[in-house]
C-alpha cells in the first residue's frame, strides 16, 4: 500500500525538542525527494524543509533554520524531522510529503495524514 | 503574507463554474516554474489536484482544470458539486527564496 505515516507529535514546552518520523511504504523511497509541510491551526499550508534523495542536500524555510534538521534513512524508508528550541509559533500539524520524480520541482503527489505538534507551557 | 496570492474565498451554486486565481511574480510563476494545485477537505490532509500547471492525476475528475499565463495561474471547477467544498492551495517554486511556496489558500463554498 502506497502511504506515508507520520508519528512523534505531541505537547512540548517552549525551548524543548521533538523528533518526528515519517514511515514510507509502497514506493521506492530512495528515489524521491521528501518534504515537511506544516499547517498552524486555522491557517494555510507552509513549506518547512526538503531533503534530496541521498540526503546530501537540505533546504529550510528561514523561520526554522538553525533549529530544525531534516534527515532520512533510506534503508528504513523513513524520513525524520528533528525540532529543537521549539517556539509557540511552531504549533501546527506537520505533514510529510513525497515529491514526484517526473520533472524538477514536481508536485507533492503523496501526503501523510499529519501529526500534531503543540508547543505550550 | 504569502508569496503566491489567492482570494480568501469563492462561492458558487451547484452546477456552476468557479475559478480560483493564484498570482505570483517574476521569481516564481513568471520565471516559468510549474504550478500545482491541492484540495484539502475539512479535517484531512491535502490531496494533489493539478500538477505541472494543467495535468490531472489519475482519479481526479475532469471537472477540474488548471491554466497558467504570465505571472498567474488559475484553477477552474466546472459543474460544481457539494463535495467540492474545500480549501484549495496553489504551489510553485521561488528562485529568489530558493524555496517551495504556497498560496494562502482559498475556501470554496458551495451554496
Amino acid at each position: 500500500q502506497v502511504q506515508l505515516v507520520e508519528s512523534g507529535g505531541g505537547v512540548v514546552q517552549p525551548g524543548r525538542s521533538l523528533r518526528l518520523s515519517c514511515a514510507a511504504s509502497g514506493f521506492t523511497f530512495s528515489r524521491c525527494g521528501m518534504h515537511w509541510v506544516r499547517q498552524a491551526p486555522g491557517k494555510g499550508l507552509e513549506w518547512v524543509t526538503r531533503i534530496s534523495t541521498d540526503g546530501s542536500n537540505k533546504y529550510y524555510v528561514d523561520s526554522v533554520k538553525g533549529r530544525f534538521t531534516i534527515s532520512r534513512d533510506n534503508s528504513k524508508n523513513t524520513l525524520y524531522l528533528q525540532m529543537n528550541s521549539l517556539r509557540d509559533e511552531d504549533t501546527a500539524v506537520y505533514y510529510c510529503a513525497k515529491e514526484g520524480i517526473a520533472v524538477a520541482h514536481d508536485a507533492f503527489d503523496l501526503w501523510g495524514q499529519g501529526t500534531m505538534v503543540t508547543v505550550s507551557s | 503574507q504569502s508569496v503566491l496570492t489567492q482570494p480568501p474565498s469563492v462561492s458558487g451554486a451547484p452546477g456552476q463554474i468557479v475559478t480560483i486565481s493564484c498570482t505570483g511574480s517574476s521569481s516564481n510563476i513568471g520565471a516559468g516554474y510549474v504550478v500545482h494545485w491541492y484540495q484539502q477537505l475539512p479535517g484531512t490532509a491535502p490531496k494533489l489536484l493539478i500538477q505541472g500547471n494543467i495535468n490531472r492525476p489519475s482519479g481526479v475528475p475532469d471537472r477540474f482544470f488548471g491554466s497558467k499565463s504570465g505571472t498567474s495561474a488559475s484553477l477552474a471547477i466546472t459543474g460544481l458539486q457539494a463535495e467540492d467544498e474545500a480549501d484549495y492551495y496553489c504551489q510553485s517554486y521561488d528562485s529568489s527564496l530558493n524555496d517551495v511556496v504556497f498560496g494562502g489558500g482559498t475556501k470554496l463554498t458551495v451554496l
